[in-house]
């Protein structure tokens, strides 16, 4: 039962043009929502993130954008440069926990 | 510098043995979690300690065992009954629970564990 799903395994976007990575969730308790940013072989590293009270969220090149009645949140990445080429996990914070979606590797074309 | 560190890096063990996995970190915060990443399968949850001498067990235990003796130490043991160990293995630290309130996690760099 994924609770967190991101349904684009890859995505690939030339330099300077927007990225959109999706996440889809079905749980409507869960009240905070976190992006992580992962290199092979390192562990994630925290992005951005969004409470479920609001529905949009900007820091620098990175939005992340919350629509609750779809259940849905979104990263917009402008523009997009060849060092965000990696993988993206969305998380939910649900009860004393985090629950993570599979990942969307991104991959920056020069 | 605060932080979470994991080692080994890269750990080989052959078939039947268990193997102790360590994580540590200088950064103060009460929560502590272990997950495990498979290829296509994102972070999966395997135990979490909120608090000293307490902890529970994720979405994936079995197989598994830990302890949280100190704030700052909470090792994973994989037991010879883990059916599929091999498996890329991240600990995490946030300052509370995120059922109390939210809490960035802080991921250590990662052990990948091949069993032989």
């Amino acid at each position: 039962d994924q609770q967190v799903k991101q349904n684009s395994p890859s995505l690939s976007v030339q330099e300077g043009r927007i990225s959109i990575l999706n996440c889809d969730y079905t749980n409507s308790m869960f009240d905070y929502f976190l992006w992580y940013k992962k290199y092979p072989a390192e562990g994630p590293t925290f992005l951005i993130s969004i409470s479920s009270i609001k529905d949009k969220n900007e820091d620098g090149r990175f939005t992340v954008f919350l629509n609750k009645s779809a259940k849905h949140l979104s990263l917009h990445i402008v523009p997009s440069q060849p060092g965000d080429s990696a993988v993206y996990f969305c998380a939910a914070s649900g009860t004393y926990k985090y629950i993570f979606g599979t990942g969307t590797r991104l991959k920056v074309l020069a | 510098d605060g932080g979470i560190t994991q080692s080994p890096k890269y750990l080989f063990r052959k078939e039947g043995q268990n193997v102790t996995l360590s994580c540590e970190q200088n950064l103060n915060h009460d929560a502590m979690y272990w997950y495990r990443q498979d290829p296509g399968q994102g972070l999966r949850l395997i135990y979490y300690s909120h608090i000293v001498n307490d902890f529970q067990k994720g979405d994936i235990a079995e197989g598994y065992s830990v302890s949280r003796e100190k704030k700052e130490s909470f090792p994973l043991t994989v037991t010879s009954a883990q059916k599929n160990p091999t498996a890329f293995y991240l600990c995490a630290s946030s300052i509370g629970s995120s059922g109390v309130s939210y809490n960035e996690q802080f991921f250590g760099p990662g052990t990948r564990l091949t069993v032989l």
